[in-house]
């Protein structure tokens, strides 16, 4: 899997809006971006996944540059439920496991 | 969302023993799961990917005779850590996709939590 960077941390406060940034500037044409997070003790759970639209769901928003060189997870209003590491990930489709960089452990303040 | 099961969720052991972990996916069938481990403030390092019905794939540093991997059927995949020893102590994860989904969405177990001493 091409690889991501995203920062170690970030800190927002609650009820704020949160923008999660990825640069992956490896990617190839066929690289999916997904993105998980996995809360404290907890297994992942997928939060939202994009090739080059931005997309938008329950959880979040994705937003994906045009040269697709980077992203950005958008968490509308930020909770305390939110807090977590939020990991960016490239993959091809079919079934290969996923492959986990470092990710964002993101911080909420009441 | 589909769900995967992992049992026990906490185990302590002394060194030397073995231990089973099993992972299940309650409402689909799944020919191919994956196990992770992780260490303390550190990310999931991907250890094997579980066949059924034909031998894992291993991870390059990942000891198949340590972890013995096995997938008898398409919802049960089983990690044993044989001859445990404190520095196995670790937070493992087990994986599955559900076949269908536009998404390709990876579902993972709660994980398991082993204490070697």
């Amino acid at each position: 899997d091409a690889k991501t960077t995203q920062p170690n941390s970030m800190e927002s406060n609650e009820e704020e809006p949160v923008h999660l940034p990825c640069n992956h500037s490896t990617i190839s044409g066929t690289d999916y971006i997904h993105w998980y997070r996995q809360l404290p003790s907890q297994g992942p759970e997928y939060v939202i996944h994009g090739l080059t639209s931005n997309v938008n769901n329950r959880m979040a928003s994705l937003a994906i540059a045009e040269d697709r060189k980077s992203s950005t997870l958008i968490l509308h209003r930020a909770t305390l439920r939110d807090a977590a590491v939020y990991y960016c990930i490239l993959r091809l489709p079919g079934n290969t496991p996923l492959v986990f960089g470092k990710g964002t452990r993101l911080s909420v303040i009441a | 969302g589909a769900v995967v099961s992992q049992h026990p969720s906490r185990v302590i052991c002394k060194s030397g023993t073995s231990v089973k972990i099993e992972c299940r996916s309650l409402d689909f069938q799944a020919t191919t799961m994956f196990w992770y481990r992780q260490f303390p403030k550190k990310s999931l390092m991907l250890m094997a990917t579980s066949n059924e019905g034909s031998k894992a794939t291993y991870e390059q540093g990942v000891e198949k005779d340590k972890f013995l991997i096995n997938h008898a059927s398409l919802t049960l995949s089983t990690l044993t850590v044989t001859s445990a020893h404190p520095e196995d102590s670790s937070f493992y994860i087990c994986s599955a996709r559900k076949p269908g989904l536009e998404n390709n969405e990876q579902f993972f177990g709660p994980g398991t939590r082993l204490t070697v001493l």
